[in-house]
């Protein structure tokens, strides 16, 4: 069955510094999602991209984070200056169809110190 | 973000017994709602999902019950099986990019 891959599963980085998580949806996938779960929290949606251009964000979403589709197969995330509130679970999904047949990758567990 | 939202933090059920998950909404114009179950380390793994237009939708063991004017979904997993001890995640969406997720029930299937 076709998977959704993050890599790194785990990422420390240090306050401050930019960090780059990577998705790699499914193949004939139009849309694509991050979504993230800080520890004992609701998983809550980030970013909605579609045709190369965001398509909808939350307040989540401020101007340190950015996505991109750099090559037509890889979808990422950067955060350009971390912040210690955003160590959480990041996952990145993929649907067909807008807003259903979400398919979400294992996570990035992204730790900020 | 509170529009969807899950009260029972976790759940306890003898295997082969029924386990019903329960999912209250308050946005009324949410027209699609899914069940996400989610292991550790991994990522929510869909599970069914229910239109609003309809009450209910069955696949296997599981089904989804909708219940519009009390704005309450629920799943039920008959029988349930050690394999279903997992987080479960009621979420919905309007039609458009993004789910709101419930704050998930964990379920323990006992031996």
């Amino acid at each position: 069955e076709p998977e959704v891959t993050q890599t790194p599963s785990h990422q420390v980085t240090q306050m401050g510094q930019e960090v780059i998580l990577r998705c790699v949806p499914i193949s004939n996938h139009l849309y694509f999602y991050w979504y993230r779960q800080i520890l004992g929290q609701k998983v809550e949606f980030l970013v909605s991209f579609y045709n190369n251009e965001i398509s909808e964000k939350s307040e989540i979403f401020d101007d340190q984070f950015s996505v991109e589709r750099p090559d037509g197969s890889n979808f990422t995330l950067k955060i350009r200056s971390t912040k210690l509130e955003d160590s959480a679970m990041y996952f990145c999904a993929s649907s067909r169809i807008r807003g259903v047949g979400y398919t979400f990758g294992s996570g990035t567990r992204l730790t900020v110190v | 973000d509170q529009q969807v939202k899950q009260n029972s933090p976790s759940l306890s059920v003898q295997e082969g017994r029924i386990s019903i998950l329960n999912c209250d909404y308050t946005n009324s114009m949410f027209d699609y709602f899914l069940w996400y179950k989610k292991y550790p380390a991994e990522g929510p793994t869909f599970l069914i999902s229910i239109s609003s237009i309809k009450d209910k939708n069955e696949d296997g063991r599981f089904t989804v019950f909708l219940n519009k004017s009390a704005k309450h979904l629920s799943l039920h997993i008959v029988p349930s099986q050690p394999g279903d001890s997992a987080v479960y995640f009621c979420a919905a969406s309007r039609n458009d990019y993004k789910l709101s997720f419930g704050a998930g029930t964990t379920v323990t299937v006992r031996a």
